[in-house]
């Protein structure tokens, strides 16, 4: 079975704090795709990152970096310096090889809130 | 460039009635999905499409139908309306080179029933 599980429900932090959302995942298979969504207040849906089960390698864009770890089954996500902006649902989701067609598995959601 | 749009963004229903959410992309993509996100909960997928003519449930299919007639798009059908269809929708496509580029995800229709 896969599962992706985001175990912080809720982060409150003052801006310019680094904040980390964690992310682990569960799945037999050997290829996979792990994404981060933000969804902001208004509701949409933002892609922020795509990382292959074959790219260890952590990325980093601007202040979001992102700590892909297979050895944990663990993909989290750093923001630093945040800033109020940044307060938004974040989603981690999982697809795998096996179903061949991109459909998401996704995390309950962290909810981060960036007080001024 | 439109992305995915969906009608309407809010509706509220009364228990047994029907209604049909609407979704349309403009960028020629294959695969096309529908999702439900219950408060505090991440996204279900409903039902999802491969190609025109070609539909699959997802993890929650109960309760809705859909079609693909054609590439650009995808409606839910929500036959008899129940109190547990309460959530917003999210209809999404992606290019469909096998799995995983980035899915583009419409604005989300807020569905309430009463």
């Amino acid at each position: 079975a896969q599962k992706v599980t985001q175990a912080q429900t809720e982060i409150s932090v003052v801006e310019k704090e680094d904040v980390t959302l964690d992310c682990v995942y569960e799945t037999r298979d050997t290829t996979y795709y792990l994404f981060w969504y933000k969804q902001p207040p208004s509701g949409e849906l933002v892609f922020l990152i795509r990382r292959n089960s074959f790219d260890e390698q952590n990325e980093i864009s601007g202040r979001y970096s992102w700590n892909f770890q297979k050895s944990t089954s663990s993909f989290n996500f750093t923001i630093t310096a945040s800033q109020v902006v940044d307060s938004a649902v974040y989603f981690c989701a999982l697809t795998s090889g096996s179903s061949n067609t991109g459909k998401l598995i996704f995390g309950q959601g962290t909810t981060l809130q960036v007080k001024p | 460039n439109a992305g995915v749009t969906q009608t309407p963004k809010f509706r509220i229903l009364k228990i047994g009635q029907s209604m049909t959410l609407q979704c349309t992309q403009d960028m020629n993509h294959n695969y096309m999905y529908w999702y439900r996100q219950d408060p505090g909960m991440g996204l279900k997928l409903i039902y999802y499409s491969v190609g025109a003519g070609i539909t699959d449930k997802g993890e929650v299919p109960n309760g809705y139908n859909v079609s693909r007639s054609t590439t650009e798009d995808f409606p839910l059908r929500l036959e008899l309306a129940a109190p547990s269809q309460t959530s917003v929708y999210f209809c999404a496509s992606e290019g469909g080179q096998g799995f995983a580029t980035e899915a583009f995800f419409g604005q989300g229709t807020r569905l309430t029933v009463v």
